[in-house]
């Protein structure tokens, strides 16, 4: 079974508008971490903002929030005022357990284009 | 400060070759991980470290590919021999894993090692 699955294989939006990328994930383990990681074409993996299940508050971090919704299991990341910069691929992972070891478990990832 | 170091940056070898790819951590960072890309399977972690000790290697595909980290500064990811299905985006990543629960150590990219196996 799919662990991390992100359902939208590409998206597009318009500069300055805002966009919402979906995740959602499979786990029994009470204790776990979302994570978010941004891709452009250059290659490199840059993480966005992080979500933790026992988080009361929705992670945001600048134009990036993450909409937790604990009991449907969905983490998405909304990003405002999107930019052409923010054109890029954006991988959901998630982390499980109460181990200290940060595992990372990837979703397939979701291809943002930003038009102007 | 330096990022997480990796060389090198591209690869291109020949069908049966050996091949060593290199990985140095951030300083202080505990952790260590081996990814692999590719369009047809995405991102896969092959092995991971803590304190240079291997945690779980049950991603490495099979006996060709092993991956050392004989200290806190650099790792190794080697495939004797390699094969074309080899050709894919290599990435190493540290962390500092502290533990806890819902402990928050993100993963630090290097910028990958493009591998061409012809």
């Amino acid at each position: 079974a799919q662990k991390i699955t992100q359902t939208q294989p590409g998206m597009f939006v318009q500069e300055k508008e805002a966009v919402t990328l979906d995740c959602t994930y499979d786990t029994s383990d009470p204790s776990y971490g979302l994570f978010w990681y941004k891709q452009p074409s250059s290659g490199e993996m840059i993480f966005l903002i992080y979500q933790g299940s026992y988080d009361q508050q929705n992670a945001t971090e600048g134009r990036y929030s993450l909409n937790f919704q604990k009991a449907r299991k969905s983490a998405n990341l909304v990003i405002s005022a999107s930019q052409l910069g923010d054109s890029a691929m954006y991988f959901c992972a998630m982390r499980e357990g109460y181990t200290g070891f940060q595992k990372l478990v990837f979703g397939t990832g979701t291809r943002l284009l930003v038009s102007p | 400060d330096a990022g997480v170091i990796q060389s090198p940056r591209h690869e291109v070898t020949e069908m049966g070759q050996e091949v060593t790819l290199r990985c140095k951590p951030i300083s202080g960072h505990n952790s260590l991980f081996w990814y692999r890309q590719t369009m047809m399977r995405g991102l896969e972690l092959l092995i991971y470290f803590n304190n240079n000790v291997p945690i779980d290697d049950s991603g490495m595909p099979e006996d060709r590919f092993s991956a050392k980290m004989p200290n806190a500064s650099f790792s190794t990811l080697k495939i004797q021999p390699s094969e074309p299905r080899d050709s894919a985006v290599y990435f190493c990543a540290s962390s500092f894993s502290a533990g806890g629960p819902n402990s928050y150590n993100e993963q630090f990219f290097g910028p990958g090692t493009r591998l061409t196996v012809l």
